[in-house]
This record gives structure tokens, C-alpha cells and sequence, in this order.
């Protein structure tokens, strides 16, 4: 069984940084690119990253592009994300997910408030 | 590569068939992935490549399209249908999603 479980969310103050951690089981972690992506209170989903099956290329949302930066453990099986110089309106639910076909299996989210 | 969604919610009895639509800013081939959201709940996939059925996915769902107009179809909505859909672009970066369309109990 496929499980995605994502931790390291929490409330920080603006300018501040959070690493996510998103732990993977189930699954060939080394087969599939890993995204995150995040859904802010009561809105849509927004992509933010992706790293490829062999973490040799990197794609990232404009609004996160030097400031957040995917990476992946393929001995722990773990996908992170460091963010970096936060911003009130990265304040959002934040989803890893792999890519087999679409986005097949997701974790169940981790919010980070960003608010002084 | 923006997608619009339409409509943006809609209201349906158990039992009807509806239509959402979904339209590409350019030609994204079959590269177009559509998602269920239930409340509190995170995405599941439903359809991949416009009209590829995700194992599990009970057959009333189905997604047709090519270039920039994709539809996805249910019929005969069940309690469970009554979420939120999005459809997402994986032909170029960055990824996109829609807008979401609320599809709500009449």
C-alpha cells in the first residue's frame, strides 16, 4: 500500500524558513518524479516543485524559484522542501505527491502558517 | 499554460450526468490529468492522459479531449460524486491546475 505522510509544518514569522519532509512507502521511491504541491485556506490547488525519478532536474513555481528548494533522500525514501524567506502568502496546505501517470498518490498535508 | 475551468460549481441530483470543461491556453496534447477533492480530504486522481480511467476509479467517470477543450464526464452521480474537480496540465512547466469546479447536491 502506497503512503505518503508529510511533517515539518507549523507557524512561522515572515522571512523565516521550514523544512517539509515527506516520508514514502509502498512504492519504488526511485522510479517517480515527486512533487509538492500546496492549497491555500479555501482556495485551488497551486504546483510549487518538482524533482525528477534520479533528482538530476529541478522545476519550481516562479513565486518559489530562489527562495524554496525540492530535494529528495532515495536511501531514506524521503522528498523535502526547504523554504526559505517565507511569505504570508505561502501560507497553505502543503501536499507531496508522486508521478507515475498523473499525480497518482498523494499524502494527506501539512499546513504552514506564515504570520508575525 | 492556464486552464479555465467551467462552470466554476454546479448543483445535481443523484442520478444526473454532468459535464465539466476544461480549457488550455495552448495545445497541451493529451496531457491533462483530472482530480476529486472531498472536503478536508487531499486530491485523488481520476483520469490521466484526458481519457485514461486510474485503477479504481468506478467506470461512470470518463475524460475526452485533445489540444486545449478536455471535458470530463460523470454519470449517474452517486452521494459520493459531490466534491470538488480539477483538471491539471503535465505538458509543460510550470504544472498547472484549474480553477476547480464545485459540483454540489441540488
Amino acid at each position: 500500500q502506497v503512503q505518503l505522510v508529510e511533517s515539518g509544518g507549523g507557524v512561522v514569522q515572515p522571512g523565516k524558513s521550514l523544512r517539509l519532509s515527506c516520508a514514502v512507502s509502498g512504492v519504488t521511491f526511485s522510479s517517480y518524479g515527486m512533487h509538492w504541491v500546496r492549497q491555500a485556506p479555501g482556495k485551488g490547488l497551486e504546483w510549487v516543485a518538482l524533482i525528477a525519478a534520479d533528482g538530476t532536474s529541478l522545476y519550481y513555481l516562479d513565486s518559489v524559484k530562489g527562495r524554496f528548494t525540492i530535494s529528495r533522500d532515495k536511501y531514506t525514501k524521503t522528498l523535502y522542501l526547504e523554504m526559505n524567506s517565507l511569505r504570508p502568502d505561502d501560507t497553505a496546505i502543503y501536499y507531496c505527491a508522486n508521478q507515475k501517470d498523473g499525480l497518482d498518490h498523494w499524502g494527506q498535508g501539512t499546513l504552514v502558517t506564515v504570520s508575525s | 499554460i492556464q486552464l479555465t475551468q467551467s462552470p466554476s460549481s454546479l448543483s445535481a441530483s443523484v442520478g444526473d450526468s454532468v459535464t465539466i470543461t476544461c480549457r488550455a491556453s495552448e495545445g497541451i496534447s493529451r496531457y491533462l490529468a483530472w482530480y476529486q477533492q472531498r472536503p478536508g480530504k487531499a486530491p485523488k486522481l481520476l483520469i490521466y492522459s484526458a481519457s485514461t480511467l486510474q485503477s479504481g476509479v468506478p467506470s461512470r467517470f470518463s475524460g475526452n479531449g485533445f489540444g486545449t477543450d478536455f471535458t470530463l464526464t460523470i454519470s449517474s452521480l452517486q452521494p459520493e460524486d459531490f466534491a470538488i474537480y480539477y483538471c491539471q496540465q503535465l505538458n509543460g512547466y510550470p504544472l498547472t491546475f484549474g480553477g476547480g469546479t464545485t459540483v454540489e447536491i441540488k
